[in-house]
Formats: structure tokens, C-alpha cells, sequence
């Protein structure tokens, strides 16, 4: 199957600074990827669809300046949490449908850890 | 709009016997149903889908589930469960009419198999 990758698996950052996520498809073109958050023992939370070459489209009550989403090319979408704080931690999953295909791939996650 | 159920925050089973782990969802167009399983720190791994046709579908590891439109139930189902089956596990629901991608996951399901 299609193969979504996830960088880094975890990260540690002090509060105040900025982390880039990527989320890149390997084996395939992704012209739309989501972005989903997930706190302990919850489900996923959709935060933003990512759309190459456009704007990305944020769920409601999601600072868009806070979460910050560019899809640059049809294998990579990219999640910056600007200066992050400690409520920002979390688990981050990115997903990616193949064109016209039913089923959407999941990266592994990224564990963020803000101190 | 689309939303998912999942009834049971835990289900807890005996190794080798058959498990259940139930689901409802609503959805206003043509439902796209999934399972995917979580272990710890990791992303989701699909498990199953049902787009159309029987209504009985077979996935990964010997897992089930059974699309039922009148009662919107897709429950996942296992004839025999192992303890390498314990995680956490999530039904999701798209719109296929809308095809826009975006899935609504349910609050999960925690299985415990015990030996």
C-alpha cells in the first residue's frame, strides 16, 4: 500500500521556540493531506485539509497563525506550531488519499513535547 | 454533517474468544466506513473499509466488520482474539457523495485480550 512518512517521531522544543513537522508521500502524488491532533487516550482532532498550491483550509477554532500549513509540492505538506507552548503538546497526525482512492494513509505521528 | 459513536470506552476479552467492538455513525450522503488501529505512539493502521457491496467485509489479521444501513451500525468483529490484538481501535465515517476527504473519527475503543 501507499506509504505516508512522518518527521520527525518526536520532538522536544522549549516554549517560545517554533517546530516544523513534515509529512511527505512516498510512493505517491497527494494533492490534498489533513492534519489531525490527538491528545491522550482522545480520538483524532481534524485541525487543517493542506492543498497543494493553495491555501490551506483550518477547522473551526484553530489559530491558523499558530498552526501554520504549506503543502509545496504533491509529496509534502509541512505543520509549523510557532511559538509553541506547553498546552501545544501533543501527538500530530498527518493523513493523505491517493487520488480517486477510498482510503486515506496515516503517517506514524509526532510526538511533541513542549517544555 | 457526519459523526461517529463508539459506544464502548473498553472492551475486555478472553484470548481465543470472539470480540466485538461496536460502532453508529450518521452521515447525510453515502457512507465510507473505516476501521484503523492505534498502538502506543504510533499512527493509525488501516484495518478495514466498506465503500459498497457486501455487506460483510474482510480486513487485515482476520478482522471483520458488517455494514448494517438500517440500524447505521459497523461493528468489528474478530472469530478469535489474540493478546497481539490489544490497542486501541477507531471507527471513521466520510461523506462518498462530497468525496472531500475528510473523515470523522469516533473516540476509540481500548481492547484488552487477556491470555
Amino acid at each position: 500500500g501507499a506509504v505516508v512518512s512522518q518527521h520527525p517521531s518526536w520532538v522536544i522544543c522549549k516554549s517560545g521556540t517554533s517546530v516544523k513537522i513534515e509529512c511527505r508521500s512516498l510512493d505517491f502524488q497527494a494533492t490534498t493531506m489533513f492534519w489531525y491532533r490527538q491528545f491522550p487516550k482522545q480520538s483524532l482532532m481534524l485541525m487543517a485539509t493542506s492543498n497543494e498550491g493553495s491555501k490551506a483550509t483550518y477547522e473551526q477554532g484553530v489559530e491558523k497563525d499558530k498552526f501554520l500549513i504549506n503543502h509545496a509540492s504533491l509529496t509534502l505538506s509541512t505543520l509549523t506550531v510557532t511559538s509553541a507552548h506547553p498546552e501545544d503538546s501533543s501527538f500530530y497526525i498527518c493523513s493523505a488519499n491517493l487520488r480517486g482512492n477510498t482510503e486515506a494513509f496515516f503517517g506514524q505521528g509526532t510526538r511533541l513535547t513542549v517544555v | 454533517a457526519q459523526s461517529v459513536a463508539q459506544p464502548e470506552d473498553q472492551v475486555n476479552v478472553a484470548e481465543g474468544n470472539p470480540l466485538t467492538v461496536k460502532c453508529t455513525y450518521s452521515v447525510s450522503g453515502n457512507p465510507y466506513l473505516f476501521w484503523y488501529v492505534q498502538y502506543p505512539n504510533r499512527g493509525l493502521q488501516f484495518l478495514l473499509k466498506y465503500i459498497t457491496g457486501d455487506n460483510l467485509v474482510k480486513g487485515s489479521y482476520g478482522f471483520e466488520a458488517e455494514f448494517n444501513k438500517s440500524q447505521t451500525s459497523f461493528h468489528l468483529k474478530k472469530p478469535s482474539a489474540l493478546v497481539s490484538d490489544s490497542a486501541l481501535y477507531f471507527c471513521a465515517v466520510r461523506d462518498g457523495y462530497t468525496n472531500a476527504g475528510k473523515s470523522t473519527f469516533g473516540d476509540g475503543t481500548t481492547l484488552t485480550v487477556k491470555p
